[in-house]
């Protein structure tokens, strides 16, 4: 079945410091999605890519699809004590014919002192 | 945006009983609701689609006669853990569909005791 890999597990960075967290994915995704999920929150929906080598921006987040659709990366800049929480991508793929069933990547745990 | 309610929010029970769980699309219809599973810091297992009207689809190693779904309205899906046994303690979440967004509820934490 579609696995979904995240790298790293949990990533500490001073404020203003940059963050990056990976995704890669064993089979070709139909789109990819981020989310995150707040310490004794549950997940937020953050944005959705599709095209091949797509990048979107979201304010100081930057978020790219691989130009093969397997992998994904989720970019801040100068984080604030606000980032802190776990992000999660979520692969949408071909199984079954279902492109809206998502499989979770174990997600990155950001922490970040002031 | 969308809004996904759990009830309960969280429950204790005892080995071999019963425990449903709803979760509510609030203010909009949800053709589809995801159950999932999240284990402390770990991430979302999905365990069943379940479709309006229709028999859920459980992901490959979720027991269906152990956890029992049902979706009889576009805002309502039921999740009931049967016989439940401390191995099935945990952090249920549900999601409703909006074209490709899953909205979460706030969980259900299910210890069984």
């Amino acid at each position: 079945g579609q696995q979904v890999m995240q790298i790293p597990q949990y990533q500490h960075v001073q404020e203003g410091e940059d963050f990056t967290t990976y995704c890669n994915s064993s089979t070709t995704l139909s789109n990819i999605q981020w989310y995150k999920q707040r310490p004794g929150g549950h997940p937020v929906f953050l944005i959705q890519l599709v095209k091949s080598g797509e990048v979107k921006k979201q304010k100081r987040l930057t978020f790219q699809f691989g130009e093969a659709k397997k992998n994904s990366s989720l970019h801040i800049t100068a984080t604030q004590t606000t980032d802190v929480g776990t992000y999660f991508c979520a692969g949408g793929g071909l199984s079954g014919g279902s492109n809206y069933k998502l499989t979770f990547g174990k997600g990155t745990l950001l922490t970040v002192n002031p | 945006g969308a809004v996904v309610s759990q009830h309960p929010s969280w429950v204790i029970c005892k080995s071999g009983t019963s425990v449903k769980i709803e979760c509510r699309s609030l203010d909009f219809q949800a053709t589809t609701m995801f159950w999932y599973r999240q284990f402390p810091k770990q991430s979302l297992m999905l365990m069943a689609t379940s479709n309006e009207g229709s028999k859920a689809t459980y992901e490959q190693g979720v027991e269906k006669d152990k956890f029992l779904i049902n979706h009889a309205s576009l805002t309502l899906s039921t999740l009931t853990v049967t016989s439940a046994h401390p191995e099935d303690s945990s952090f249920y979440i549900c999601s409703g569909r909006i074209l490709y967004e899953q909205y979460f509820g706030p969980g259900t934490r299910l210890t069984v005791t």
